[in-house]
């Protein structure tokens, strides 16, 4: 069975500001990760994406997040955020063996204020 | 490429009928998942449907079920509603073939169903 515990359910920063948004998941087989926004009253956008390789990912809008075995993390972080970045983010899992199947976790609703 | 579309957008039922939701997948996507979404339990996943058959299942009960018909597109049944049924429906397309594969999946808007 997999799960993922995304450890702060709000994170409120200040425009221009660095945000870290964790992320831990557990699973008995290998897993690819994910995370995805959803911005108020739309359906989810994937961000970035972890399938191999490269430990570290980065998306086009700045976010970028480092795979961490060991640890079982994949924290998302932002050396600067912007008032657009207001909208929650959710970590997901797939295991290798149930490929169109994602868990999530519970949701980190990022506020940033200006 | 048109993205993923869902139909209705809104519904509105009363405790104890049944709902049927849509959605139509990216064009050349094979594979169709179905989520809930609520504000206790967050994103929970249904089912994933692949060729006409159903691949994947998660922890709902009889009364949710889905199918697939050979153009990819899915529908999502709810018999015998139940308050708690009360959630935004959440269908995503993907391009895996085969279930070891790494692909992402592209999330539709979403069926808001409240059940009154």
């Amino acid at each position: 069975a997999q799960s993922v515990t995304q450890l702060d359910s709000q994170v409120p920063v200040f425009e221009e500001a660095p945000v870290e948004l964790r992320c831990n998941y557990s699973s008995s087989v290998s897993v690819y990760l994910f995370w995805y926004v959803q911005y108020p009253n739309q359906g989810l956008q994937l961000l970035l994406k972890y399938l191999s390789g490269s430990t570290l990912v980065e998306s086009i809008n700045g976010f970028e997040a480092e795979f961490n075995k060991s640890q079982t993390s994949f924290h998302l972080r932002k050396p600067s955020v912007h008032i657009s970045d207001t909208a929650e983010y959710f970590c997901a899992v797939s295991p290798y063996n149930q490929g169109g199947k994602l868990i999530f976790g519970q949701g980190t609703e990022l506020s940033v204020k200006p | 490429k048109a993205g993923v579309t869902q139909t209705p957008r809104y519904l509105i039922k009363t405790r104890g009928q049944q709902v049927t939701l849509s959605c139509s997948p990216i064009s050349g996507h094979r594979s169709v998942s179905w989520y809930q979404q609520t504000p206790g339990q967050g994103l929970q996943f249904l089912f994933e449907y692949f060729s006409e058959t159903q691949r994947n299942k998660g922890n709902f009960p009889g009364r949710f079920s889905g199918r697939q018909f050979s153009n990819s597109r899915s529908e999502m049944n709810v018999s015998t509603l139940e308050l708690g049924d009360s959630a935004l429906y959440l269908c995503a397309s993907s391009s895996i073939v085969t279930s070891g594969q790494g692909h992402e999946q592209y999330f539709g808007p979403g069926t808001r169903l409240t059940v009154t």
